[in-house]
């Protein structure tokens, strides 16, 4: 069965320190892959997607990820964090096809300390 | 639209009341989702639509739940007697074709009391 693996349930990192987030996938065929930030209250924020070529995404907000096949990993990655990121972070995968919908981790929350 | 909007943004419904739940995608999207978030958990499918027809029905958790795009726009999540195990936000998303990730909604708090 495909699946999605976020190991973390909270992370706590200072302001301006680096940050990785983890994502591990498990399916058949290479999937669609995915992370999405959400700030209380409020719908999901793609912040980057891996279809196909370079392994390494960037995206919005300084955010990068690199895609391992080795490893099944898709990891978030951001070089300095800011109060701003704190929120929860989703990693999805899908199967590309269109017709499915993604299956979702079930979150890191990321905390930002002084 | 400029996003995606679902209506109401709170319901809170008796335990064995009928809700509707509302998405309107952003315009010429031919692609809709529903999901499911309970809280402290990730978003799970319920089902898709391409245009009007509904092509996954597959993550619906009982028939109580129903799910609706007349005419390939707006789209409606109903709930037949809702159970306390229902209380979630309902997230809907739509992209502009097949396979591209979907722009989400701001979500529907449910509340089953």
């Amino acid at each position: 069965a495909q699946s999605v693996t976020q190991p973390d349930i909270h992370i706590t990192v200072s302001e301006g320190a680096s940050l990785e987030l983890r994502c591990n996938y498990s399916y058949g065929a290479t999937p669609y892959l995915f992370w999405y930030v959400q700030s209380p209250g409020q719908g999901l924020q793609l912040l980057l997607k891996y279809f196909s070529g370079d392994t390494l995404v960037q995206g919005i907000k300084g955010f990068e990820a690199e895609f391992k096949r080795s490893q099944s990993s898709f990891n978030l990655r951001k070089p300095s964090v800011h109060w701003s990121d704190a929120a929860e972070y989703f990693c999805a995968g899908g199967s590309g096809g269109g017709a499915d919908g993604l299956t979702f981790g079930k979150g890191t929350h990321l905390i930002i300390q002084p | 639209g400029a996003g995606v909007s679902q209506s109401p943004r709170y319901k809170v419904a008796k335990r064995g009341q009928d809700v509707a739940l509302r998405c309107d995608p952003i315009s010429g999207h031919v692609s809709l989702f529903w999901y499911q978030q309970a809280l402290g958990q990730g978003p799970e499918f319920l089902t898709y639509f391409q245009n009007e027809a509904q092509l996954d029905k597959s993550g619906l958790p009982s028939d109580r739940f129903f799910a609706e795009r007349p005419e390939g726009s707006v789209s409606t999540l109903k709930i037949q007697r809702t159970q306390q195990e229902d209380s979630a936000v309902y997230l809907c998303a739509s992209s502009l074709r097949a396979g591209a990730p979907g722009t989400f909604g701001s979500g529907t708090r449910l509340t089953v009391v």
